[in-house]
C-alpha cells in the first residue's frame, strides 16, 4: 500500500533553520509536494519535486532522492508565522487509479 | 477571484440524517477533489473528479457520494450520516489531475459533527 511518514513535532526558535523529512512507500511515483496548514486552516501548496534535487522559493526549499524514497522541506530565518503544521503528499497509482496520499503531518512550533 | 468556496462552514446532524456539502471554483480547474481530515491527522481522499463528467472513489469512499455538477462545482453527499463521518471536510482543485494535480487550491473547510 501507500503510506508517508513524517515527524509528528518539531521545536525550533526564530531565526533558526528547521528540516522536515518525508519518507513515502507508493506502488507508483509522479512526485513529492509539501503544502503548510495554520491551526483551523486549509492547506496551501508551498513546492513539488518530480526529480531529484533542491528546490528553492524564497526561504523554503524542498529536496526530493527517489532512489531512497526521501526527502525534506527546509524553512530558513524562522518566523512566528511560520508556526504551523506542515504535510508532504505524494500523487501516484494506487488501488483507486490515480491516488493523493498526504502525510501524517508534522507541527512545526517557532519559538521567540 | 474567490478560489475555492465550500458551503456551509459548519454544520451538526444527528445519526441518520443526509445532507449535501457543496464546493464551487472559478480558476477554470478541470480536477477537483473531496477529502477528509480527522484530528491530527493528514488529509484522506474521499473522491475526486479529473475532469467534467468523470468521478472516481478515493481512499475512504464509503458512506459518501458526488456529483460533478459542471465544470466548476463538485458536490459531496452523505446519505445516512454516521458519528464516525465527524471531520473536517475540504474541496480541492488543480489545473489537470496528468499535469500540475501536485498544486492543488483547498477551500475552507466544513466543520461536520454528527451526534
Amino acid at each position: 500500500g501507500q503510506s508517508l511518514e513524517q515527524p509528528s513535532e518539531v521545536t525550533a526558535v526564530e531565526g533558526a533553520i528547521v528540516q522536515i523529512n518525508c519518507t513515502y512507500q507508493t506502488s507508483g511515483f509522479y512526485g513529492l509536494s509539501w503544502y503548510q496548514q495554520h491551526d483551523g486552516g486549509a492547506p496551501t501548496f508551498l513546492s513539488y519535486n518530480a526529480l531529484d534535487g533542491l528546490e528553492e522559493t524564497g526561504r523554503f526549499s524542498s529536496f526530493l532522492s527517489r532512489s531512497d524514497s526521501y526527502g525534506y522541506l527546509l524553512l530558513q530565518e524562522l518566523q512566528m508565522k511560520d508556526s504551523a503544521s506542515y504535510f508532504c503528499a505524494v500523487r501516484d497509482h494506487g488501488n483507486y487509479g490515480q491516488n493523493f496520499v498526504f502525510g501524517p503531518g508534522t507541527r512545526l512550533s517557532v519559538l521567540p | 477571484n474567490a478560489g475555492v468556496t465550500q458551503t456551509p462552514k459548519f454544520q451538526v446532524l444527528k445519526t441518520g440524517q443526509s445532507m449535501t456539502l457543496q464546493c464551487a471554483q472559478d480558476m477554470n480547474h478541470n480536477s477537483m477533489y473531496w477529502y477528509r481530515q480527522d484530528p491530527g491527522m493528514g488529509l484522506r481522499l474521499i473522491y475526486y473528479s479529473a475532469s467534467e463528467g468523470t468521478t472516481d472513489k478515493g481512499e475512504v469512499p464509503n458512506g459518501y457520494n458526488v456529483s460533478r455538477l459542471n465544470k466548476r462545482e463538485f458536490s459531496l453527499r452523505l446519505e445516512s450520516a454516521a458519528p464516525s463521518q465527524t471531520s473536517v471536510y475540504f474541496c480541492a482543485s488543480s489545473e489537470a489531475i496528468g499535469g500540475r494535480a501536485y498544486e492543488q487550491y483547498f477551500g475552507p473547510g466544513t466543520r461536520l459533527t454528527v451526534t
